[in-house]
């Protein structure tokens, strides 16, 4: 059973750009939610989202975005970078949205804004 | 410059010895914890997890447990090995509004087995 795919795995991408990074659940999984990781804030949840809705949201700016489509396959978006989004961005699939039922995260993008 | 980064709180054992990794959490109304190891380079990885109904769950030389009245989890490790060694994050799925969920995770542990 294929586990969570992220693509691409890096980026370098320069101040002002924008970016769309891209996660594929598990299969059957209808729940994806992604996570900002750095070394001064931690893992930071972003927003989740099941069945094409966005059911949650962290504290970030609006530059910020995601969707799902209607094969679960998830895309976040960062607009107008900025040094400070330099991160590992997670995604994190589960059969219905996390609670009971337990979340798979991926091996991340690493972004590199400069 | 750089920025200043978590100060990771790092526990160092003995190969062979018991570790326990500790962790408090915020939210009363917190109805389910995940323990996640991530190594270098990796996404989280899933260890053991536990409901906010049960103050105690095991697995495969892990043991996790949680106590509510203080807030408070720990993962103990049996028999700690080299591949153990990795950052230890527990996580807490916090309800918000009906069936959405999000984790709040802690700061993470650096546990380093020496051999």
């Amino acid at each position: 059973k294929a586990g969570v795919t992220q693509t691409p795995r890096y980026l370098i991408k320069t101040r002002g750009q924008q970016v769309t990074l891209s996660c594929s659940p598990i299969s059957g999984h209808r729940s994806v939610s992604w996570y900002q990781q750095t070394p001064g804030q931690g893992l930071q949840f972003l927003f989740e989202y099941f069945s094409e809705t966005q059911r949650n949201k962290g504290n970030f700016p609006g530059r910020f975005s995601g969707r799902q489509f209607s094969n679960s396959r998830s895309e976040m978006n960062v607009s107008t970078l900025e040094l400070g989004d330099s991160a590992l961005y997670l995604c994190a699939s589960s059969s219905y949205g996390g609670g009971n039922y337990g979340y798979t995260f991926g091996s991340g993008t690493r972004l590199t804004v400069v | 410059g750089e920025s200043v980064g978590l100060h990771l709180p790092t526990l160092s054992v003995q190969e062979g010895d018991n570790s326990i990794i500790n962790c408090a959490y915020s939210n009363s109304a917190s109805d389910y914890f995940i323990w996640y190891k991530q190594e270098s380079g990796k996404g989280p990885q899933f260890i053991i997890d536990i409901r906010s109904n049960m103050d105690k769950r095991q697995g495969q030389r892990v043991t996790v447990l949680l106590n509510k009245t203080v807030k408070h989890l720990s993962l103990q490790i049996a028999a700690t090995q080299p591949g153990d060694s990795a950052v230890y994050f527990c996580a807490e799925n916090m309800k918000s509004g009906g069936a959405t969920n999000k984790l709040i995770f802690g700061t993470g542990t650096l546990l380093a087995v020496q051999p």
